[in-house]
């Protein structure tokens, strides 16, 4: 069974752009949730979706909006790029939203430049 | 406020026995995780604690005391491969939304 992927795995953007992240979660799995993580930090929480609705969101700026599609992927968007979102984003799948068993991506790498 | 708090690095010799620490004060309380993540890869699940008391996995061990806010990770039979961050998250589930907040993670370097 595949696990949960994520699309793209590295990319550079450069300050002011806007990125578009994806995630697939497991077959079967109706919640995703992302994370930022800083070199150096543990992840932070940003949104979890779970039946295309959002369930939860942490402290992030608008800049960060989400969606789910009715086949449980989701998407992240970052909008006017700062060079302090240089991270690794993490999206990690679980079958409902209490997250008991999540599973995480390989995350992608994006690089602010 | 949310935090939790493990040490930032930690030294073993191959072969030996580590325990890794880990306090929490969060606003809710779910269930405690550790993960295991390499470097530039993604957190891998190593153990989850929702009662207190030693729950025991081949070489990994997690211990929980929610009285006490403390959790720690054991790791037996030391190998170069464990070297990597160890994260201990708690699980915050209210209303409708579960999330996990992570502590900063532990760089463990396993040497021979």
């Amino acid at each position: 069974d595949a696990g949960v992927t994520q699309s793209p795995t590295h990319l550079i953007k450069t300050r002011g752009q806007h990125v578009t992240l994806r995630c697939s979660p497991i077959s079967g799995h109706k919640s995703v949730s992302w994370y930022q993580q800083v070199l150096g930090q543990g992840p932070q929480f940003i949104f979890q979706y779970y039946e295309k609705e959002e369930r939860g969101r942490g402290n992030f700026p608008d800049r960060f909006s989400a969606r789910q599609f009715p086949n449980y992927s989701s998407e992240l968007n970052v909008n006017a790029l700062l060079l302090g979102d240089s991270a690794l984003y993490l999206c990690a799948s679980s079958l409902e939203p209490s997250n008991t068993e999540a599973f995480f991506g390989q995350g992608t790498r994006l690089t602010v430049v | 406020g949310q935090n939790i708090d493990q040490p930032t690095e930690m030294t073993a010799t191959e072969g030996a026995i580590v325990q890794i620490n880990c306090t929490y004060q969060t606003s809710g309380f779910n269930g405690l995780f550790w993960y295991q993540q390499h470097a530039g890869e993604a957190p891998t699940f190593l153990s989850y604690n929702v009662l207190d008391g030693l729950e025991e996995k081949g070489r990994f061990s997690s211990f929980l005391s929610r009285s006490k806010g403390y959790s720690y990770l054991l790791l037996k039979e030391l190998q170069m491969k464990d070297s990597a961050s160890y994260l201990c998250a708690v699980l915050n589930y209210g209303g409708s939304q579960g999330n996990l907040i992570f502590g900063k993670g532990t760089k463990l370097s396993v040497k021979p």
